[in-house]
């Protein structure tokens, strides 16, 4: 079984400012990560994977995150925000099969 | 580059129309999927399927079906279409294991009136 955990449905953050958003998962096997992001009215776009490796993994549009097995944690960063970067990111993690199960999801808004 | 494309971006129906959403790949991909998503509610996976002609139920598949004739394509099927089914419906594909995650098409937004 697997399940995800996003802490925090909003986040607001100033331009220029650091981006953290909280992803949590549960896996009984090691984990398979990703984070999506989702521009108004858009399907979801992948923005970063991690499957074994590095630990700390960069994406797309300046985001990394970092998998912490010991805190069962996958948190997403990017140093500066930018008005672009307003969205909803999914955290969604896949044990051993064909099957993502997805975070609640965290809506970012970014104030100038 | 890969693409997972949903033949509508909006739809308006009329409650008790069949509502047809259709979901093509290029990927060859096995796996296919329905969500719709939901203020607050996330995404609820609806039906997916590991195989042509073959499908089995998500979490919410009442009220609808699905079709996958060819691998390539895969139809939800609102049989009579309801106000509470008016959503954001995304469809993705995935190779079997999805260990690369899944390809998301951009969305079919459908209001019921």
């Amino acid at each position: 079984a697997q399940s995800v955990t996003q802490l925090g449905s909003h986040v607001s953050v100033s331009e220029g400012a650091l981006v953290l958003l909280r992803c949590n998962y549960s896996s009984s096997v090691p984990p398979y990560l990703f984070w999506y992001v989702q521009y108004p009215n858009q399907g979801l776009q992948l923005l970063l994977k991690y499957t074994t490796g590095a630990t700390l993994v960069k994406g797309i549009n300046g985001f990394e995150a970092e998998f912490k097995k010991s805190e069962t944690s996958f948190h997403l960063t990017k140093p500066s925000a930018h008005m672009s970067d307003a969205a909803e990111y999914f955290c969604a993690v896949n044990g051993n099969d064909y099957k993502l199960s997805f975070g609640a999801g965290t809506t970012v808004t970014v104030r100038a | 580059d890969v693409k997972v494309t949903q033949s509508s971006r909006y739809l308006v129906k009329r409650t008790g129309e069949k509502v047809f959403l259709e979901c093509v790949q290029d990927m060859d991909h096995e796996n296919m999927f329905w969500y719709r998503q939901d203020p607050g509610l996330g995404l609820r996976l609806i039906y997916f399927s590991y195989d042509v002609k073959m499908k089995e139920k998500g979490d919410i598949p009442e009220g609808y079906s699905v079709s996958r004739e060819k691998k390539e394509r895969f139809s939800l099927i609102l049989e009579s279409a309801s106000t509470n089914q008016t959503s954001m419906y995304l469809c993705a594909s995935s190779p079997p294991t999805a260990w690369d995650g899944y390809t998301f098409g951009s969305g079919t937004r459908l209001t019921v009136v």
